[in-house]
């Protein structure tokens, strides 16, 4: 069974820094592409950022660009979002989702519950 | 990157029929088949319901099904249940190697 378990959300003041968790078990880690997909509660979703397979390749949304980036451990079955000069419009619960193949924007097939992000003076 | 459009809500009677579009461009669904479609119950993580346009994944029923023609995707769902009352969200491969959702569609079953 493919499990996703995010963490490392919290509250942060406008400015402050995040870096979120996502670990994966129950699949070939190394064989999928993984994202960071967003939603601020009563809203749509939103996604962030994703990474190839292999890391060779991350993609960000413009809004988060300079700002975050993704990574991951292939030997870890662990998947991270560092998130700096964080915003109030970043508050939302960020999910790890797991891409349908080896490239992450092909689309997103299992998710975790998602860690809740709260940036706030 | 701008998010693809669907309708904000769509009802239906237990039984009928309803048809959700997504609404993009020349530079997602309208180039590529790596459509999605996912489900969204109150309080819970999305599921995907659909891929690439018109596949469903194992366990999802056969009342789901997709289609697309041009820049539009659509979502049926056929004889609906109460149990299909949920937010209903597309998502497309973009030519610039990103991933786009759309805005999300509420359906009630009335």
């Amino acid at each position: 069974e493919v499990q996703l378990v995010e963490s490392g959300g919290g509250v942060v003041r406008p400015g402050g820094s995040l870096r979120l968790s996502c670990t994966a078990s129950g699949f070939k880690f190394d064989e999928y592409g993984m994202n960071w997909v967003r939603q601020v509660p009563g809203k749509g979703l939103e996604w962030v950022s994703g990474i190839n397979w292999d890391a060779l390749n991350t993609h960000s949304t413009d809004s988060v660009k300079g700002r975050f980036t993704i990574s991951r451990d292939n030997a870890k079955n662990s998947l991270y979002l560092q998130m700096n000069n964080l915003r109030v419009e970043d508050t939302a619960l960020y999910y790890c989702a797991r891409a349908q193949g080896g490239i992450a924007a092909t689309g997103t097939d299992h998710w975790g519950q998602g860690t809740l992000v709260t940036v706030s003076s | 990157q701008s998010a693809l459009t669907q309708p904000a809500s769509v009802s239906g009677s237990p039984g009928q029929s309803i048809t959700i579009s997504c609404t993009g461009t020349s530079s997602d669904v309208g180039s590529t088949n790596l459509v999605s479609w996912y489900q969204q119950l109150p309080g819970r993580a999305p599921t995907l319901m659909i891929y690439e346009v018109n596949k469903r994944p194992s366990g999802v029923s056969n009342r789901f099904s997709g289609s697309k023609s041009g820049n539009t995707a659509s979502l049926r769902i056929s004889g609906l249940q109460a149990e299909d009352e949920a937010d209903y969200y597309c998502s497309s491969y973009a030519v610039s190697s990103t991933l786009v959702f759309g805005g999300g569609t509420k359906l009630a079953v009335l």
